[in-house]
């Protein structure tokens, strides 16, 4: 999963804040997927974009959160007015177009702590 | 239904000994059962994976059996050894959808010397 560049590694903001968390996807890959990790829990599925598009973005809450794939340059998750609650792994994911093996490739994570 | 069942929570098991993780889902569409490996700090990464056409899957030191009708599928580690002291999550997903996957929980496996 090393092809997969998340950062920042560990972000720390304050309560009413905004937090951006960027990825790269590993080359060749045109699919990404974004979860979310509380502790203790198993990843929950957030959003999946392809370039320029929000192909699925049914475990996204309603609001605050948002998510890009630009034609260039990374994807970013953005979270406005954090609240202690989102403190949590965010792990971006990719694959690349054929849905064949559907192998998808994690990232290492962003640590969020909302203070 | 979207939720995968996983258990047990946690697991000890000797050096030498076997490791036995099990699933269980509701969604019959369901047909793509991956295993994750996630060490402390670290993203998940992909253990081994099976589909519903076959019972079971053999990669080394692991297995995936597969009950179709039960809808379960489990984790086997043979020979387990300190260095597979990790968290296994399962999860499950349909091809050709978002193909997203549902997770299980997790189980923290703790290998002994």
């Amino acid at each position: 999963n090393a092809g997969v560049m998340q950062n920042p590694r560990h972000l720390v903001r304050r309560r009413g804040q905004e937090a951006r968390l960027r990825c790269s996807p590993m080359k060749g890959h045109s699919h990404v997927y974004w979860y979310r990790q509380l502790p203790e829990e198993g990843l929950k599925f957030m959003v999946y974009l392809q370039k320029e598009n929000i192909i699925d973005e049914s475990g996204m809450p309603k609001e605050r959160f948002s998510a890009e794939f630009p034609k260039e340059g990374p994807s970013i998750l953005r979270i406005q007015q954090v609240v202690r609650g989102d403190s949590a792994a965010y792990f971006c994911a990719s694959s690349p177009w054929t849905v064949s093996g559907n192998t998808i490739y994690f990232g290492e994570g962003s640590w969020l702590t909302v203070v | 239904q979207q939720q995968v069942k996983q258990s047990p929570q946690s697991l000890i098991v000797q050096k030498g000994g076997i490791s036995i993780i099990n699933c269980a889902y509701e969604n019959t569409a369901f047909d793509y059962f991956p295993w994750y490996q996630q060490f402390p700090g670290k993203g998940p990464a992909l253990l081994i994976a099976i589909r519903p056409d076959v019972s079971e899957k053999k990669e080394g030191r692991f297995t995936i059996s597969f009950n179709k009708s039960a809808k379960q599928f489990s984790l086997h580690i043979m020979d387990s050894q300190p260095g597979d002291s990790a968290t296994y999550f399962c999860a499950a997903s349909v091809q050709g959808g978002s193909e997203k996957l549902v997770f299980g929980k997790g189980t923290k496996l703790t290998v002994n010397p």
